[in-house]
């Protein structure tokens, strides 16, 4: 069990750029997660998947985030026209889905820290 | 709007002592509750949950209260050592089609003194 990696661990872009995150998850989990963190605030859902299929979207994913989750393994989060207000902590996370304790106990990554200049 | 809050932004406590870092919420649908722990440069850790048919959930040192009245719950910390100094996250989730979904409060930093 080597955990849940993020891919890159920072990340800083020009205002308009687009930008693409990678997630590998533990790899006996089916649930992927996608939250962002900003200074001072706790996370913040994004969406989440089940196996391949992205099962809520949060408000918060606007029409310039898209993530995909692929044979249900590794997932990536694009953002298109990245604005500063965009610079946060991506973190991912990942779960079992068998049972609520399980996919309520969520193992995340180290983020990724995304700064649009 | 803050569904999950965690009004002191931060706690120093002296090692040995009991911490007691604190939690309420708004959203009645809320049933399921967690803590999360997070240290510089990781992503947070899973402490403790407990669902609301419970008011305590013990594990070691640490103990999870529920008031589901108050929609309030505690985190305590017997004995605190400096290696609990960390960002402590309370968590919540509402079940049905929201399953797997946490709302999160804005997190108490805790310093323990040795």
């Amino acid at each position: 069990d080597t955990g849940v990696s993020q891919d890159p661990r920072h990340k800083i872009t020009k205002r308009g750029q687009n930008v693409t995150f990678r997630c590998d998850p533990i790899s006996e989990h089916n649930r992927l997660y996608w939250y962002r963190q900003t200074l001072g605030q706790g996370p913040e859902f994004l969406t989440y998947f089940q196996n391949e299929a992205q099962l809520e979207k949060s408000r918060l994913l606007s029409d310039r985030f898209s993530a995909e989750r692929p044979k249900g393994s590794f997932s990536t989060l694009e953002i298109q026209r990245t604005e500063q207000g965009d610079s946060a902590m991506y973190l991912c996370a990942s779960s079992r889905g068998h049972v609520r304790e399980d996919y309520n106990e969520q193992f995340f990554g180290p983020g990724t820290r995304l700064t649009v200049l | 709007d803050q569904q999950v809050k965690q009004n002191s932004p931060s706690l120093s406590v002296q090692e040995g002592r009991i911490s007691i870092l604190n939690c309420d919420y708004t959203n009645s649908m809320f049933d399921y509750f967690l803590w999360y722990k997070k240290y510089p440069a990781e992503g947070p850790t899973f402490l403790i949950s407990i669902s609301s048919i419970k008011d305590k959930n013990e594990d070691g040192r640490f103990t999870v209260f529920l008031n589901k009245s108050a929609k309030h719950l505690s985190l305590h910390i017997v004995p605190s050592q400096p290696g609990d100094s960390a960002v402590y996250f309370c968590a919540s989730n509402a079940g049905g089609t929201s399953y797997g979904k946490l709302t999160f409060g804005q997190g108490t930093i805790l310093t323990v003194h040795p």
